[in-house]
């Protein structure tokens, strides 16, 4: 079965650090994975997604993710964090032989001022 | 390009009566999917069609609730009988059949409350 684990309810930073939000998956096959940001009363946004090629994937708003496959991991990064990135941000994987996406409980991102 | 549309946005009903939830997906896209988002949590996929054919659903999705996508365009989301255990955001998703496409693209959502 496949399952995405996000240890982390909330993150903090300080705006202009670098931010890292957690993930880890588990699938039977070769996984396709996501992120997806969600704003307030919003609906799920797409980031970026990792099939197959460069472990590093880059996505929109200076977003990047790297996918570790003997760690199961694809952590969430960003260089130097903005007040507007705070929001709910979900990792998703879908197995290769599947269409349905199973995501994490979600990470809370809080950038200060 | 128009994205995802969902309607209504909100829907309070009590308990007991039906409620029918609509998605447009984004024109050119051939599969189409509900999710169910509780408080605190992520989406919980229901279901998925391609084009109109209904390909997978959810232990989730009871008896009580059915889909449809008449002819391959809108999708329909019936919940009979509600209970306050319905309360949730049902999102609406679709994507594109090609083998450079996987990402699901998602609607604003429809914010269902049972009292």
């Amino acid at each position: 079965a496949q399952s995405v684990a996000q240890p982390e309810d909330q993150v903090n930073v300080a705006e202009g650090n670098p931010l890292t939000v957690k993930c880890t998956y588990s699938v039977s096959g070769n996984p396709y994975l996501f992120w997806y940001v969600q704003y307030p009363n919003r609906g799920l946004q797409f980031l970026l997604k990792y099939i197959t090629g460069d472990n590093l994937v880059k996505g929109s708003y200076g977003f990047e993710a790297e996918f570790n496959k003997s760690q199961t991991s694809f952590h969430l990064k960003k260089p130097s964090a903005l007040v507007s990135d705070s929001a709910l941000y979900f990792c998703a994987v879908r197995d290769s032989g599947f269409q349905k996406l199973v995501f994490g409980t979600g990470t809370r991102l809080l950038v200060s001022p | 390009d128009t994205g995802v549309s969902q309607d209504p946005r909100h829907k309070i009903t009590k308990r007991g009566q039906n409620v029918t939830f609509r998605c447009d997906p984004i024109s050119e896209h051939n599969r189409l999917y509900w999710y169910r988002q509780t408080l605190g949590q992520g989406p919980e996929f229901l279901t998925y069609f391609q084009n109109e054919a209904q390909l997978e659903k959810s232990r989730l999705l009871s008896d009580r609730f059915s889909a449809e996508r008449p002819k391959g365009s809108f999708s329909t989301l019936e919940i009979q009988r509600t209970e306050q255990g319905d309360s949730a955001m049902y999102l609406c998703a679709s994507s594109l059949v090609t083998s450079a496409t996987y990402e699901q693209y998602f609607g604003p959502g429809t914010r269902l409350t049972v009292t």
